[in-house]
C-alpha cells in the first residue's frame, strides 16, 4: 500500500541552526501538507502546497519557514534559524485531486528536537 | 483556537463492547469531518469520514455519526479490541477555491481497551 515517508525521523539541532525536513509523498498525489504536534498539543496546520505553490499558511509559518517540491517527488519544509519553541513532532501529509472525500494520508513524522 | 473539541482525554472499554468517541465544533463553515487513529511514535492514520450532507457512515466495525444542528459527531467502535488502543482524533474541514483545505484538529481521546 503507498505510503507518505518522511526522513529523517529525529533531528536534533542547536538554536539558530538551519534544518530541513524531507517527505516523500504518496505518488499520484497533488496536495501536500506540513503538520506539527508540540508535545502534549493537538496537530496544528503549518502549510498547504498545491500546483508548486502555498496554497494557505497558518500564523505559525513565519518568514523562518519555507516549504520547496524540489523534483518530482520530494516536498521539504526548511526552518531557517530554529528557535527552541520549534522543538515538535512534524508530520507531512498528502492528498489525492479533489474527489468526494478529502483524505489526507500522514507520514510517521520527524520529532525535531532544538537544544 | 478551539474550533474542534475532544472532551474526554481518555476512555477505558472492556473488550468486546461498543467505544464512543465523541467530538464537537463550532466552526459552521466544516462540511467533511474525519476520524484518525494515532499510535506513539506514528503518524495519524486515516479511519473514516463523513461529510455533512450525511448523518452516518459506516466501514466494518467503525461507525461515525454526525449531528448537524448540535455540531457533535461521533466515532463508534463495535466490537472494541486491544488493537483499537490509541489516541483517536477529530479532524474537520472545508473545500475553498483550491480544492482541498487544511484539516482542524481536535485535542485527541485516549482510547484504551481492557482485555
Amino acid at each position: 500500500e503507498p505510503e507518505v515517508t518522511q526522513t529523517p525521523s529525529h533531528q536534533v539541532t542547536q538554536m539558530g541552526q538551519e534544518v530541513i525536513l524531507r517527505c516523500v509523498p504518496i505518488s499520484n498525489h497533488l496536495y501536500f501538507y506540513w503538520y506539527r504536534q508540540i508535545l502534549g498539543q493537538k496537530v496544528e496546520f503549518l502549510v498547504s502546497f498545491y500546483n508548486n505553490e502555498i496554497s494557505e499558511k497558518s500564523e505559525i509559518f513565519d518568514d523562518q519557514f519555507s516549504v520547496e517540491r524540489p523534483d518530482g517527488s520530494n516536498f521539504t519544509l526548511k526552518i531557517r534559524s530554529t528557535k527552541l519553541e520549534d522543538s515538535a513532532m512534524y508530520f507531512c501529509a498528502s492528498s489525492a485531486e479533489v474527489t468526494a472525500t478529502y483524505e489526507q494520508y500522514f507520514g510517521p513524522g520527524t520529532r525535531l528536537t532544538v537544544t | 483556537d478551539q474550533q474542534v473539541k475532544q472532551n474526554s482525554p481518555s476512555l477505558s472499554v472492556q473488550e468486546g463492547r461498543i467505544s464512543i468517541l465523541n467530538c464537537d465544533y463550532t466552526n459552521s463553515m466544516f462540511d467533511y469531518f474525519l476520524w484518525y487513529k494515532k499510535y506513539p511514535a506514528e503518524g495519524p492514520t486515516f479511519l473514516i469520514s463523513i461529510s455533512s450532507i450525511k448523518d452516518k457512515n459506516e466501514d466494518g466495525r467503525f461507525t461515525v455519526f454526525l449531528n448537524k444542528s448540535a455540531k457533535h459527531l461521533s466515532l463508534h467502535i463495535v466490537p472494541s479490541q486491544p488493537g483499537d488502543s490509541a489516541v483517536y482524533f477529530c479532524a474537520a474541514s472545508g473545500l475553498t477555491n483550491f480544492g482541498n483545505e487544511k484539516l482542524t484538529f481536535g485535542t485527541g481521546t485516549r482510547l484504551t481497551i481492557i482485555p
